[in-house]
């Protein structure tokens, strides 16, 4: 079946300007997580959706990061006014419940702010 | 937020050697521990999800433990091939996913 679909792949933007990076999970995961690898480091938790309830947003490293579900669809992560800091493979994962299930992972998009 | 440590932050082996990598947390309270495997230029892709102390998986020549009671899960590789060239990260679920830094595993044929 389809795995997790990452769009898009690739994106240069320039510092200033926001982007939007869409996440299509499998369908039926009720769990969706967004990570960032910035260049040489680990992967670094943004966001956690869990089916209807509120988002765990405690990884979100600052205001001008903000991210959607609706319901078990798919999820857009938005970044304002980016930063060259903010350059790196932004991955989104899914997982179909809390009960010890491994996250499937989409290929990622990386971002480059110039 | 529960800080995962793995150690070593990378290693390099020959070919046919055995090894095997730690991923430490502080807490018991948590749903599970993960270990996922990273190729350069893939996604992770998940190899075991282990819950239980005292908990063994083994895929081929991969295998896991985990000992909630000391906060540790180690991860061992058996005859290394040039294939098993990876990181390998760990994960604890508690309320949300949060993952080691990962062993960068480098296998010289």
């Amino acid at each position: 079946g389809a795995g997790v679909s990452q769009s898009p792949s690739n994106k240069v933007t320039e510092k200033g300007k926001d982007v939007e990076l869409r996440c299509d999970p499998i369908s039926g995961h009720t769990a969706l997580y967004w990570y960032r690898q910035r260049l040489g480091q680990g992967l670094e938790f943004l966001i956690y959706f869990q089916g209807n309830s509120a988002p765990d947003k405690s990884g979100l490293p600052s205001d001008r990061f903000s991210a959607e579900r609706t319901g078990e669809s798919v999820s857009t992560l938005t970044i304002q006014r980016t930063q060259q800091e903010d350059s790196a493979v932004y991955l989104c994962a899914s997982s179909p419940s809390r009960d010890a299930a491994p996250l499937h992972f989409g290929n990622g998009t990386r971002l480059t702010v110039t | 937020i529960l800080n995962v440590e793995q150690s070593p932050q990378s290693l390099h082996v020959q070919e046919g050697d055995s090894t095997n990598f730690t991923c430490s947390f502080p807490s018991s309270n948590f749903y599970a521990l993960h270990w996922y495997r990273w190729e350069t230029a893939k996604s992770p892709k998940a190899l075991f999800v282990m819950t239980l102390n005292g908990d063994e998986k083994k895929k081929g020549r991969i295998s896991a433990t985990l000992n909630t009671k000391e906060g540790y899960s180690y991860l061992y590789i058996k005859g290394s091939q040039p294939e098993d060239s990876a990181t390998y990260l760990c994960a604890l679920d508690s309320n949300d996913m949060r993952f080691g830094a990962g062993t960068r595993l480098t296998v010289k044929p």
